[in-house]
């Protein structure tokens, strides 16, 4: 399995761009980068994926190196409604099935105002 | 689109009894999983299908069985419930894509097993 490791948590304030890191150092060549977000007594939401460089969405950023051994969530100028856990997620279900997915406990963001 | 419903939202069950979770999406997307979420804990896979009448075990699947003769349900059966069993449960539906894929998530099913 593609271990992640994320921060357990980070606080961050009201119009600050916050950036969580993944650390995915056995990643695979077929592997893809997913972030879900999920809060409070809700399923995980989608947020954004990429396979190498920079995507954007309307939500957010990812960043990912040339070695594609970590990868960075951008969520720029958060508000409270951003407060959740985030989820950094490597694989491909369509090469190596769903199996190799895992959620990990992922990273507690906290926004104050 | 309703997109992903799930049914019960909360059950109480005795240790040894036995019921059915249920999972229907709308959307017409051919994958679909069922997660378990244990308190502070992050998802962790119990079955998933990649089709109609095509079904495979994740990570935890001891205790739970699944069957998919729709492309829009898929049911999860507790056998024996057990308190170890007491947890959040996540359907989920998507259709096939790289990576782990848009995932849609249902609100999840709260069981208490007692």
């Amino acid at each position: 399995l593609a271990k992640t490791t994320q921060p357990i948590s980070m606080d961050s304030y009201e119009g600050q761009e916050v950036n969580i890191t993944c650390s995915h150092n056995n990643i695979a060549t077929n592997d893809y980068i997913t972030w879900y977000q999920q809060f409070p007594s809700q399923g995980p939401r989608f947020i954004i994926q990429g396979y190498k460089t920079k995507v954007t969405n309307e939500v957010a950023s990812l960043f990912i190196p040339a070695d594609r051994k970590s990868s960075t969530l951008s969520l720029p100028r958060v508000s409270l409604s951003d407060t959740a856990v985030y989820y950094c997620l490597v694989g491909d279900i369509m090469n190596t099935g769903f199996q190799k997915l895992v959620f990990g406990t992922g990273t507690r963001l906290l926004v104050s105002p | 689109n309703a997109g992903v419903t799930q049914t019960p939202k909360f059950q109480v069950l005795k240790t040894g009894q036995s019921m059915t979770l249920q999972c229907a999406q709308d959307m017409n997307h051919e994958y679909m999983s069922w997660y378990r979420q244990d308190p502070g804990m992050g998802l962790r896979l119990i079955h998933y299908s990649v089709g109609a009448g095509i079904t495979d075990q994740g990570e935890v699947p001891n205790g739970y069985n699944v069957s998919r003769s729709t492309t829009e349900d898929f049911p999860l059966r507790l056998l024996s419930a057990a308190p170890s069993q007491t947890s959040v449960y996540f359907c989920a539906s998507s259709k096939p894509d790289r990576g782990a894929g848009e995932q849609y998530f249902g609100p999840g099913t709260r069981l208490t097993v007692t």
